[in-house]
């Protein structure tokens, strides 16, 4: 199991861009990279996954060097309400894949 | 909306005391999820099932079980509480398992436990 590594936490400010990165320098080749992002009492809500180079949705963009060992999900002009756990989850299965201690992410206005 | 349901939010039991939580699904996922979360830390695999199939996680104690009667409901089983066993229970479904497109897990909100 692909074991992975995020700062705890993070400070920004509304209309910032945040850049959180993961290390996770067992990567296999089947595995993949995937975000959750976690509000108190909530469960967790999927945000992005990716293989390889760069994938962009409506929320984020997750860039992944060549050789995968690490990847950085980009969250662009924050607000208030992206203040959250944000966690980074490597594997080629759900039941694989461990949530870490994720990166806690204060925007502040 | 297609969603997943957790019954109840807040649950109160009694240490010892059997208790059961509920989820259910309008996803028609083949696959639903149980975690643990105890308070500031990461949610824990307990088990899952795909289909019909259970898979229990190696270091998920005996003294949780869970039963899946039918495609849109789960349940997890707590036969003992313990004062450790206090946490947020998360269900989680998705279409399968392995990792890629389309088969990201989907949560539902949670139950808190509470052990008196």
């Amino acid at each position: 199991l692909a074991k992975t590594t995020q700062p705890i936490s993070m400070d920004s400010y509304e209309g910032q861009e945040v850049n959180i990165t993961c290390s996770h320098n067992n990567i296999a080749t089947n595995d993949y990279i995937t975000w959750y992002q976690q509000f108190p009492s909530q469960g967790p809500r999927f945000i992005i996954q990716g293989y390889k180079t760069k994938v962009t949705n409506e929320v984020a963009s997750l860039f992944i060097p060549a050789d995968r060992k690490s990847s950085t999900l980009s969250l662009p002009r924050v607000s208030l309400s992206d203040t959250a756990v944000y966690y980074c989850l490597v594997g080629s299965n759900n039941n694989d894949m461990r949530f870490g201690a994720g990166t806690r992410l204060t925007v502040k206005p | 909306d297609a969603m997943v349901i957790q019954n109840p939010r807040y649950q109160v039991t009694q240490f010892g005391k059997p208790v059961t939580l509920s989820c259910s699904q309008t996803l028609n996922h083949n696959v639903m999820y149980w975690y643990q979360q105890k308070s500031s830390q990461a949610p824990k695999l307990l088990f899952h099932y795909y289909d019909k199939d259970f898979n229990n996680e190696a270091d998920t104690p005996d003294n949780f079980q869970s039963r899946r009667p039918n495609t849109s409901f789960c349940f997890l089983d707590i036969r003992s509480p313990g004062l450790g066993d206090a946490a947020m229970y998360l269900c989680a479904t998705s279409r399968g398992r392995t990792s890629g497109r389309y088969n990201e897990q989907f949560f539902g909100p949670g139950t808190r436990l509470t052990v008196l």
